[in-house]
């Protein structure tokens, strides 16, 4: 069975400075997916970015990007240039390659806390 | 902007009462979830559906049940709440298939049973 490691459970940074956060996996699959979502005290999930792992390029969204090493099953977070409105839980989760029925749910990592501070 | 609604952000309810959380995307997405989430222990899947009248459960369907009648509404049912369901609930849908397949939440709602 997957199994998602978030070893991490609370972190925090200064403002404008860079913090990075861990997250594991364990799968016997070859393809699958790699997401990190955000969760705000406002609580609206939302997806911060996303990786395949037949890419060998790691995924970047502005500040965001990833260190995907899928040989050590491993899918590190960076958030550059720290901002507020960057505290949050993160939440590490992978997904098998799109198929139907159960094989759709994510597997989710216990979450990071993270604390931007002025 | 894909839109998932929750009915309430809040609800107290009483020891076995029937409870009924509403969930509505406005996206057209076949596929819809349940999850709980609980301190330490992260967001746990209840039920999930990916068709109308179509429903699979989770990790933790114990307790629940769901129906999901047309597209775009996805309830979760308590039969009878207990204490060990306080907790809070978030919805999600997502399209099947998508190239850019993720999954779009609502605000989650708190739900207390005294």
């Amino acid at each position: 069975a997957q199994t998602v490691t978030q070893s991490q459970p609370e972190m925090s940074v200064q403002e404008a400075e860079t913090v990075t956060l861990s997250c594991t996996y364990d799968t016997s699959e070859n393809n699958y997916y790699l997401f990190w979502y955000k969760q705000p005290p406002s609580r609206q999930m939302i997806l911060v970015i996303r990786q395949e792992a037949y890419k060998q390029q790691n995924a970047t969204e502005n500040r965001f990007s990833v260190n995907f090493q899928k040989a050590a099953k491993s899918f590190s977070l960076k958030i550059s240039d720290s901002q507020l409105g960057d505290t949050a839980m993160y939440f590490c989760a992978f997904m098998k390659t799109l198929s139907a029925g159960n094989n759709r749910k994510l597997i989710w990592g216990l979450g990071t806390s993270l604390a931007v501070n002025p | 902007d894909v839109k998932v609604t929750q009915s309430s952000r809040y609800l107290v309810k009483r020891t076995g009462e029937k409870v009924f959380l509403e969930c509505v995307q406005d996206m057209d997405h076949e596929n819809m979830f349940w999850y709980r989430q609980d301190p330490g222990l992260g967001l746990r899947l209840i039920y999930f559906s990916y068709d109308v009248k179509m429903k699979e459960k989770g990790d933790i369907p114990e307790g629940y049940s769901v129906s999901r009648e047309k597209k775009e509404r996805f309830s979760l049912i308590l039969e009878s709440a207990s204490t060990n369901q306080t907790s809070m609930y978030l919805c999600a849908s997502s399209s099947m298939g998508a190239a850019n397949e993720k999954l779009f939440f609502g605000s989650g709602t708190q739900l207390s049973v005294l």
